[in-house]
């Protein structure tokens, strides 16, 4: 069973702290990560991808791979209002015709 | 147009009407998916579509019909749907899904209501 677990939250953070979304998955042999963030009424929207273990970089947002762990974590910097979302994270397993399997999403709130 | 678009965007149907989803993508990929999301439910992944041919079907019943004419056009046929199919239908594009470097485009969507 091909599983992506995220804490749903909410998770309240303060305007311009650090937020930390964290995700875990099943299936070791996956190979691609992605993180989508959904505005309430919205799709989704694809915000930063994350290929190798380490981390990587695009402006305020940080997404960190740990294949070994099964771990995948966003970090968001300074946040902002306009961050409050529910962020999903998708994982490719596999690559090839599966599809991008999600999780439920975190629900974040920045109080401003 | 530029990107995904779906239409309609809302829906709602009697349990014996027939009626179609469309979804168009203008980015040139060549691989097409509906997903289903639920209320507290992650997005479900329903059909695949690569290279205008099916690639999967998650154990969708067959009241939801997927047609891919072509690599732009996505369509959900859909007929004696139950009120629990209810929910956001998104329609997705990728370019090529065996590439493991590029996620989804979503469409905006088609809130589907059957009473």
């Amino acid at each position: 069973q091909k599983e992506v677990e995220q804490n749903s939250g909410p998770l309240s953070v303060p305007e311009g702290a650090i937020a930390s979304l964290n995700c875990t998955y099943s299936d070791r042999v996956s190979q691609s990560f992605f993180w989508y963030r959904q505005y309430s009424g919205k799709s989704p929207e694809l915000i930063m991808s994350i290929y190798s273990n380490g981390d990587k970089e695009d402006g305020r947002f940080t997404a960190q791979l740990n294949k070994a762990s099964q771990y995948v974590s966003l970090l968001i910097r300074d946040s902002q209002p306009s961050d409050s979302a529910t962020y999903l994270c998708a994982v490719n397993i596999g690559g090839g015709a599966d599809g991008l399997t999600f999780g439920k999403g975190t629900h974040l709130i920045i109080q401003p | 147009e530029t990107g995904v678009t779906q239409t309609p965007r809302h829906l709602v149907m009697g349990m014996t009407n027939k009626k179609s989803l469309k979804c168009e993508q203008h980015l040139g990929h060549n691989a097409m998916y509906w997903y289903k999301q639920s209320a507290k439910k992650p997005l479900e992944l329903m059909f695949v579509y690569s290279l205008e041919e099916r690639v999967e079907n998650n154990s969708v019943p067959s009241r939801f019909s997927p047609e891919c004419p072509n690599s732009s056009h996505l369509f959900l046929h859909l007929h004696t749907l139950q009120p629990e199919d209810s929910a956001l239908y998104l329609c997705a594009s990728s370019q090529d899904p065996g590439h493991h470097n590029y996620g989804y485009t979503f469409g905006s969507g088609t809130r589907l209501t059957v009473v």
